[in-house]
């Protein structure tokens, strides 16, 4: 099994819709959680963090399921400046960090 | 804040040329990644320092492949020689600890002739 599993999509969304992104991770290790958004041609960018609890931030929602290893992102009424690639990101196991390959996300008007 | 600062932003070499990519982190952060992204293989880590000691370059991929971090301030990511398979974007990260938020630098685009 892969160490992160990410659907490379692209998904391709209306704008106002609600998409969500899974990811799974295989190291049971793995303390900390994070999402972030890479635009075209451009570096990645922190989107936020992943909270045991749950979290959101405005139209974003990251959500951590231990038990069944994987992280989600939801985005409720997408705008086209969402448009773009979001990597799941696992940190933990003698301080590894990995990166998932990405899921693109193209919002459409 | 300046952020993560890298050199050059594009590179062209041929084929057998070293080439040399530079790194300067943000004031504070203990800890430097290098990471290199190609549309087949995604963001894969190359090596990472904390307080300026690598601490796992397993995904260096070869020999070819040197880095150094002198001091809290500068790294390189030496590729001696370079091939054409080497073609991809460099990143430079730095966080506070290995495990904290990544910033990232703009990235250096490397193309081997």
């Amino acid at each position: 099994r892969k160490e992160v599993e990410q659907d490379p999509g692209p998904f391709n969304v209306p704008e106002g819709a609600t998409v969500a992104f899974n990811c799974t991770y295989s190291n049971s290790a793995s303390q900390s959680f994070f999402w972030y958004r890479q635009d075209c041609r451009k570096e990645p960018k922190l989107l936020m963090s992943v909270y045991s609890s749950g979290n959101e931030d405005g139209r974003f929602t990251a959500q951590l399921n231990r038990a069944s290893q994987y992280i989600s992102l939801l985005i409720r009424d997408s705008k086209l400046s969402d448009s773009a690639t979001y990597l799941c990101v696992f940190a933990g196991g003698y301080q590894k960090v990995t990166f998932g390959t990405g899921t693109k996300l193209q919002v459409i008007p | 804040d300046a952020g993560v600062i890298q050199s050059p932003r594009h590179e062209v070499t041929e084929m057998g040329q070293e080439v040399t990519l530079r790194c300067k982190p943000i004031s504070g952060h203990n800890s430097l990644f290098w990471y290199r992204q190609t549309m087949m293989r995604g963001l894969e880590l190359l090596i990472y320092f904390n307080n300026n000691v690598p601490i796992d370059d397993s995904g260096m991929p070869e020999d070819r492949f040197s880095a150094k971090m002198p001091n809290a301030s500068f790294s390189t990511l030496k590729i001696q020689p370079s091939e054409p398979r080497d073609s991809a974007v460099y990143f430079c990260a730095s966080s506070p600890g290995p495990q904290g938020t990544q910033y990232f630098g703009p990235g250096t685009r490397l193309l081997v002739l």
